[in-house]
Order: C-alpha cells, then sequence, then structure tokens
C-alpha cells in the first residue's frame, strides 16, 4: 500500500518562530489532509489540500502532486500550536475513503 | 452544523468482554468511516460504510465488526477483547463516498482493555 512519511519526528519551537512540517508520499493521491490532534484526541481539520496551496491564517500549505510531497508552515508559532501534525492521503487508485496516515510530527511551542 | 459525535467518550473493559462503539456522522453525511489509534502502530484505517454497506476493510481480524443503519449512524463491535485492542477509536465522516473528498473526525472513544 501507499507509504506516508513525515518530517521531522519531532520539533521544539520557540513562541514566536517559523517552521515547515514535511510529508512524503510514494504513490499518486487524491486527497490529502493535514490535521492537528488536540491534547484530547480529536483530529482538527487544517487543510485540504491534494494540489497547490492554501492559506488560513497562520497556516499554510502546499502541495506539489507530481513531486508526492506536501508541507505545512507555520509562521509565528503559539504555544496553542502545540501537538501532533498528522498528514494523510488517499491514493488515487483507491474507491471509498480510507486514509493512511503518517506518522506525525510532534510540535511543542515554548513561551 | 453539529459536528460528529461518538459516545461513549470512554470505556474500560476487561480481556475476553465484547464492546460496541457508536458514531454519528454530520448531518447529511453518508460515508463513515473508523480507525484504530495505537502509541506503537499510529492511526489505523479500520472499515469504512456508505448506504449500509462495507466498501472498504483494512487489515484488521475478524473480531471487529461493524455496520451502519439507514439513518447513516455507524456502530463497530469488537468482539472477544485482548489488551492490544486497548486504543483510541475515532470516526470520520464525509457526505460522498467514491469521489474524494474532506473527511471529519469525531473527538473518539478511548477504549481501556484491562
Amino acid at each position: 500500500g501507499i507509504q506516508v512519511e513525515q518530517s521531522p519526528p519531532d520539533l521544539i519551537l520557540q513562541e514566536g518562530a517559523n517552521s515547515t512540517l514535511r510529508c512524503n508520499f510514494s504513490d499518486s493521491v487524491n486527497n490529502l489532509q493535514w490535521f492537528h490532534q488536540n491534547p484530547w484526541g480529536q483530529l482538527i481539520n487544517l487543510f485540504y489540500i491534494p494540489s497547490g496551496t492554501k492559506q488560513n491564517g497562520r497556516l499554510s500549505a502546499t502541495t506539489v502532486a507530481t513531486e508526492r510531497y506536501s508541507l505545512l508552515y507555520i509562521s509565528s508559532s503559539q504555544t496553542t500550536d502545540s501537538g501532533v501534525y498528522f498528514c494523510a492521503v488517499e491514493p488515487l487508485k483507491a474507491a471509498g475513503n480510507k486514509l493512511t496516515f503518517g506518522g506525525g510530527t510532534r510540535v511543542l511551542v515554548k513561551p | 452544523k453539529a459536528g460528529v459525535t461518538q459516545t461513549p467518550r470512554y470505556l474500560i473493559k476487561t480481556r475476553g468482554q465484547q464492546v460496541t462503539l457508536s458514531c454519528s456522522p454530520i448531518s447529511g453525511h453518508r460515508s463513515v468511516s473508523w480507525y484504530q489509534q495505537t502509541p506503537g502502530q499510529g492511526l489505523q484505517f479500520l472499515f469504512e460504510y456508505f448506504s449500509e454497506t462495507q466498501r472498504n476493510k483494512g487489515n484488521f481480524p475478524g473480531r471487529f465488526s461493524g455496520r451502519q443503519f439507514s439513518n447513516s449512524r455507524s456502530e463497530m463491535n469488537v468482539s472477544t477483547l485482548e489488551l492490544g485492542d486497548s486504543a483510541l477509536y475515532l470516526c470520520a465522516s464525509s457526505f460522498l463516498a467514491g469521489a474524494p473528498e474532506e473527511q471529519y473526525f469525531g473527538p473518539g472513544t478511548r477504549l481501556t482493555v484491562t
């Protein structure tokens, strides 16, 4: 099946710093989502971005589908940005909804 | 519009017992998928239901089963619980199956097997 690799696995930031999280995937996809998992376990939708670039406040994401990677940018980080960020994809050949998740990037923003 | 809801939120069971978890999708959504999250294996797909039919299944033993009702609510059942079934179980809903679209997750049910 499709492989999804996220890097780095852990990231420690000082409040106000910028960062880039990366997601590589091994096959063509027709769905790519970025999530932030809150301390209670819920996955919060950040971006639905199978291709192109999107921005939402201090967060932005870019997916280059032809090169099989996506980037999540966090600018001017805040302590509330702490948590685990997941990238999830659905292969082009898949029927139905079946997301494959990466291992996540654990982010800690220090005040 | 209300989000995806899951009940119960927390559950403690004993090895050998069975458990049923419930998921109500966002109003109008017809596809419900289930995922298991453990520290060792991460987030893994269990199965997906659309129009009361299982459309996709992940690589889990037959002890894991599910169903979907005509109102799109879904339940998953785990029989003969094992310690390794302790996990956060998440469900997700989307409007249509068959077309790539955004999935929305519920808060999860945290199952502890003792």
